[in-house]
């Protein structure tokens, strides 16, 4: 079966411009997930979704970032306007069962903001 | 809220060696806990999992038992090789860990 797609791979702004990033998650996944992974930590979810409703945002920076999630699959996750500090590896996940089944992380976006 | 606390090393072993990683969880309820690794130039997939409390999640040689008492997940391996080198990730539901990296030397 097709893994979670992202694009683009990496991407290089200034800051205080924007940026968006995309995935589709693996066919029938329920559960989708974005997380910021800063160099040498560990992933911060930032927000997830049930079909097309939020479930958890809490950690999510909600001045500069939104996400949706169209039609209960595909996904988006801007930020407006970037700052220094957003540079990270931007990952999408998706799962059957939110928190009891296996996540499929795609391969990630590396924001680079200078 | 939930969250887990890990061992951050880096560790380094020589190969054949026992490994530990340690993971310890706060949570309210009965959450699923899993390993996830992340080989170099890889990204992030599923090592190991257990959904309830006693359960034991293995793979690859890797073993972690869910411990409601001490509220544990910790990480081992009998006998390590070079290609378990990687970063290992715990996690609570879907929140994870800081990382642990591991060097395994010939």
């Amino acid at each position: 079966e097709a893994g979670v797609a992202q694009s683009p791979r990496y991407k290089i702004i200034e800051k205080r411009q924007s940026v968006a990033f995309w995935c589709n998650p693996i066919s029938g996944h329920a559960t989708l997930y974005w997380y910021q992974q800063i160099l040498g930590q560990g992933p911060k979810l930032l927000i997830q979704f049930q079909n097309n409703g939020v479930v958890d945002d809490s950690q999510l920076p909600k001045d500069r970032f939104s996400a949706e999630r169209l039609k209960g699959v595909d996904s988006t996750l801007k930020i407006q306007p970037a700052k220094l500090e957003d540079s990270a590896v931007y990952l999408c996940a998706s799962s059957l069962v939110q928190g009891r089944t296996e996540a499929f992380f795609g391969q990630g976006t590396r924001l680079t903001v200078v | 809220g939930d969250s887990v606390t890990q061992m951050e090393g880096p560790v380094t072993l020589s190969e054949e060696a026992f490994l530990t990683i340690n993971c310890t969880y706060t949570a309210t309820g009965y959450p699923s806990l899993f390993w996830y690794v992340q080989y170099p130039g890889e990204g992030l997939q599923l090592l190991l999992k257990a959904t309830k409390a006693d359960d034991k999640g293995s793979n690859k040689g890797f073993e972690a038992t869910y411990r409601k008492e001490t509220t544990s997940f910790h990480l081992e391996k009998g006998s390590v090789q070079v290609s378990d080198s990687a970063v290992y990730f715990c996690a609570l539901s879907m929140r994870f860990g800081a990382g642990t990296r591991l060097t395994v030397k010939p």
